[in-house]
């Protein structure tokens, strides 16, 4: 099972700033089959990132996704007061599938 | 737009089945695999199992030997039965989409979340 680990495990930034969110990957994740979500309390993950920068429908252009192998990013440049959530990877390149632990990017 | 709403017991007592439901709504049943995924504080995000829509059936490991994935296509649902449930299996579980085409791997959508929760 590929294991993956989110860094920072809590980001604290101000609207406007741009957060850098790690995932990297236990081996390496085949054809860069990896998503990234965004879930904010109460409600289910929201999918945002596929095959690692791919941005899913209606997800806005400052959300951006890169990386391949074992190291992957989604950055968020300018922050927007309603992209403070918590954010999670996953790989979809080998079953079972699985998902990164997440990172908060809280209100500083 | 597709649409999942799913419902079940939300209160169980130690060694009873887990029974959730998730019918699919705005879309086509063909051409998915519908997955079931939960979420604990302890383990966080954690996919539980899949049914292809022509009926095969994909588990994690780690639960495969007490879950089982079913569905009725005239239905249009699908429904997870996780046996001897403990402690550890108190979660939110969420049923979700997973496009069966070449490259294709992620969840969307997902449903509204169910919390269950197993207490004495």
């Amino acid at each position: 099972e590929i294991v993956l680990t989110q860094s920072p495990g809590t980001l604290s930034l101000s609207p406007g700033e741009r957060a850098t969110l790690s995932c990297r990957a236990s081996q390496t994740v085949s054809s860069r089959y990896l998503a990234w979500y965004q879930q904010k309390p109460g409600q289910a993950p929201r999918f945002l990132i596929y095959g690692a920068s791919s941005r899913a429908t209606g997800i806005p252009d400052r959300f951006s996704g890169s990386g391949s192998g074992t190291d992957f990013t989604l950055t968020i440049r300018r922050l927007e007061p309603e992209d403070f959530a918590v954010y999670y990877c996953q790989q979809y390149g080998s079953s079972p599938f699985t998902f990164g632990q997440g990172t908060t990017l809280e209100i500083k | 737009q597709v649409h999942l709403q799913q419902w079940g017991a939300g209160l169980l007592k130690p060694s009873e089945t887990l029974s959730l439901t998730c019918a699919v709504s705005g879309g086509s049943f063909s051409g998915n695999y519908w997955s079931w995924i939960r979420q604990s504080p302890g383990k966080g995000l954690e996919w539980i199992g899949e049914i292809h829509y022509r009926g095969s059936t994909n588990y994690n490991p780690s639960l495969e030997s007490r879950i089982t994935i079913s569905m009725d296509t005239s239905t249009k649902q699908f429904s997870l039965k996780l046996n001897s449930g403990t402690a550890a299996d108190t979660a939110v579980y969420y049923c979700a989409r997973r496009v069966a085409m070449a490259g294709s791997g992620w969840f969307d959508p997902w449903g509204q979340g169910t919390l269950v929760t197993f207490s004495s």
